[in-house]
């Protein structure tokens, strides 16, 4: 069954540096999403991507965020300039032209110190 | 905008006891809902959706209905298995127009099932 990858699993990164986090989506989905799970909070939607574009993006989504799907299979998300709260669990998924079911990955676990 | 609430964990019981958790929404139009399950070490995995008012979602055992009047999407299982110990996640997507299946999440509920 097709599924979606991330790598690494785990990060850690010093405060201030970039980072990024790749993401391999279902091979004929067309929208692309990243969310995060600070430990204990709730999973917050960060960003959509569709036809090489940002379709739609949170508060949370700042400058120091971007997202690119550089060649046909992979997504990726770039915080530029890390900072301790974005220490969290950040998972990317995937959907189809449908839109409304969503195939996550198991996420990659990213420690800022 | 949209919100969800889950009941408040974590939840504990006994293999072949019954399961409930409740969901309830704020959203405008009509969203679609849905609740997915992370099991320990894994990813969010989706469990079963609802798309429209009394559509009822069922998958492995586990049910839930789109309830618009009462503006809730509950989980129910007959008889838990001790498998089932997760986190489960109430959600829903407002897709359409300007929204591209954002989803919304509610803050997750602990299940542990014991033997």
């Amino acid at each position: 069954e097709p599924e979606v990858t991330q790598t690494p699993s785990h990060q850690v990164t010093q405060m201030g540096q970039e980072v990024i986090l790749r993401c391999v989506p279902i091979s004929n989905h067309l929208y692309f999403y990243w969310y995060r799970q600070i430990l204990g909070q709730k999973v917050e939607f960060l960003v959509s991507f569709y036809n090489n574009e940002i379709s739609e993006k949170s508060e949370i989504f700042d400058d120091q965020f971007s997202v690119e799907r550089p060649d046909g299979s992979n997504f990726t998300l770039k915080i530029r300039s890390t900072k301790l709260e974005d220490s969290a669990m950040y998972f990317c998924a995937s959907s189809d032209y449908g839109l409304y079911e969503q195939y996550f990955g198991p996420g990659t676990r990213l420690t800022v110190t | 905008g949209n919100s969800v609430t889950q009941m408040e964990g974590p939840v504990t019981l006994s293999e072949e006891a019954f399961l409930t958790i409740n969901c309830t929404y704020t959203a405008t139009g009509y969203p679609s809902l849905f609740w997915y399950v992370q099991y320990p070490g894994e990813g969010l995995q989706l469990l079963l959706k609802a798309t429209k008012a009394d559509d009822k979602g069922s998958n492995k055992g586990f049910e839930a209905t789109y309830r618009k009047e009462t503006t809730s999407f509950h989980l129910e299982k007959g008889s838990v298995q001790v498998s089932d110990s997760a986190v489960y996640f109430c959600a829903l997507s407002n897709a359409g127009g300007t929204s591209y299946g954002k989803l919304t999440f509610g803050q997750g509920t602990i299940l542990t099932v014991h033997p």
